[in-house]
């Protein structure tokens, strides 16, 4: 399985954009890269993913390091709603599993 | 409702009683997944479904623990002879095909007394 490496906490402004990193150097060639996140008291809840191009959607962009050992997942314009604990986690297209590290918890300041 | 249900919401038990959990995935989703969560850490699988089979199973799922997916429709994970070491939040999800995102309940949590 591969291993993440993401910030404890960040911090950020509201209306700001944040960018939030994660290191994945053991990522196999067809695990796609997930972001969850995660409200206190509530499951995971989908962000965004991708396997080698950069996305975009309605809540996030992710861009992808073109060797794909990194990836920054970037909210445009951060709102207190945004507060919340964020996963990068390399999923198994075989089997799907997702196996969850620490996350980065985002603080969003008024 | 086109999310994961899960019931219930919350579970206090006395040690050593038996419990069980239900979760009621997104219809035409295959594939379902059950983690746990401890306080301050990310879930930790514990097993998956496609459909009814019952593919894979972490170490942490010990013979205390069983899950079944019958007719690949909802899932129930039973806990026997709970223990304290149990209580944590028991989480449902559901991926949208092989690469798909997954979509999350918002778990049952387990009070072992």
């Amino acid at each position: 399985d591969a291993k993440t490496t993401q910030p404890n906490s960040m911090e950020s402004n509201e209306e700001e954009p944040v960018h939030l990193p994660c290191n994945h150097s053991t990522i196999s060639g067809t695990d796609y890269i997930h972001w969850y996140r995660q409200l206190p008291s509530q499951g995971p809840e989908y962000v965004i993913h991708g396997l080698t191009s950069n996305v975009n959607n309605r809540m996030a962009s992710l861009a992808i390091a073109e060797d794909r050992k990194s990836s920054t997942l970037i909210l445009h314009r951060a709102t207190l709603r945004d507060a919340a604990v964020y996963y990068c986690i390399p999923g198994s297209s075989n089997t799907g599993k997702l196996i969850f590290g620490q996350g980065t918890t985002l603080q969003v300041k008024p | 409702d086109t999310g994961v249900s899960q019931n219930p919401r919350h579970k206090i038990t006395k040690r050593g009683q038996n419990v069980t959990f239900r979760c009621d995935p997104i219809s035409e989703h295959n594939r379902l997944y059950w983690y746990r969560q401890t306080l301050g850490q990310g879930p930790e699988f514990l097993t998956y479904f496609q459909n009814e089979a019952q593919l894979e199973k972490s170490r942490l799922l010990s013979d205390r623990f069983s899950a079944e997916r019958p007719k690949g429709s909802f899932s129930t994970l039973e806990i026997q002879r709970t223990e304290q070491g149990d209580s944590a939040m028991y989480l449902c999800a559901n991926q949208e095909g092989s690469v798909g995102g997954y979509t999350f309940g918002s778990g049952t949590r387990l009070t072992v007394v």
